[in-house]
């Protein structure tokens, strides 16, 4: 088990709502990168926050949002849900910029979304 | 080019078996080459990963052969185990100057038969 948490681990909503999910990344490390993971397929990369800052992002639209606070802990906000939302949410962190063991993302058990 | 292919889809072996999974990458970029393996209702752990300056890495049952110029590399499972029914996911990264961007693939669902 990694130190990565996460909650809620299932949330129903339905269309046009919005929702907050939270991550806690293991200690010491200050990166967090939010996943979508359909079912049956591969994670894609949402986002990443190193000290606060959006650091990359992938192919999601802007109702896709996110912060990270002082203690690394991060949230992902999805506004306007559609359907499609529906999905596995994964938190991953990782060790500070600068060094090989940076490469290796820890997971949490991530957040089940189903949008109705 | 910044897909990761990945095959099969799916696997059924026999205990003791050595299931095989294979990866392919078009972005020369990528340097950093992951394994997760993941069961139902958890999330992706890692299991062994590599770089492209190798062609080969073992970590206990779990071995990575790397072929940098057919730019594919894949996982073997040697003497596998039904405690090794899960989805496996290869994934590449590269480091930019936004961090480690990863990039995984479809998934092969594992089956270790008794």
């Amino acid at each position: 088990e990694t130190g990565v948490t996460q909650s809620p681990t299932h949330l129903i909503k339905t269309r046009g709502q919005q929702v907050t999910l939270r991550c806690s990344s293991q200690s010491g490390h200050n990166t967090v990168s939010w996943y979508q993971q359909a079912l049956g397929q591969g994670p894609q990369f949402i986002f990443q926050y190193y000290r606060e800052e959006e650091n990359g992002r992938g192919n999601f639209p802007p109702r896709f949002s996110g912060l990270q606070f002082p203690n690394y802990s991060s949230e992902l906000n999805v506004n306007a849900l559609e359907l499609d939302d529906s999905a596995l949410y994964l938190c991953a962190s990782s060790l500070p910029l600068g060094g090989a063991s940076t490469d290796t993302q820890y997971f949490g058990p991530g957040t089940r979304l189903t949008v109705l | 080019q910044q897909q990761v292919k990945q095959s099969p889809q799916s696997l059924i072996v026999q205990k003791g078996g050595i299931p095989i999974i294979n990866c392919a990458y078009e972005n020369t970029a990528f340097d950093y080459f992951p394994w997760y393996q993941q069961f139902p209702g958890k999330g992706p752990a890692l299991l062994i990963a590599i770089r492209p300056d190798v062609s080969e890495k073992k970590e206990g049952r779990f071995t990575i052969s790397f072929n940098k110029s057919a730019k594919q590399f894949s996982l073997h499972i040697m003497d596998s185990q039904p405690g090794d029914s899960a989805t496996y996911f290869c994934a590449a990264s590269r480091r930019d100057n936004y961090g480690q961007n990863f990039v995984f693939g479809p998934g092969t669902r594992l089956s270790v038969l008794p």
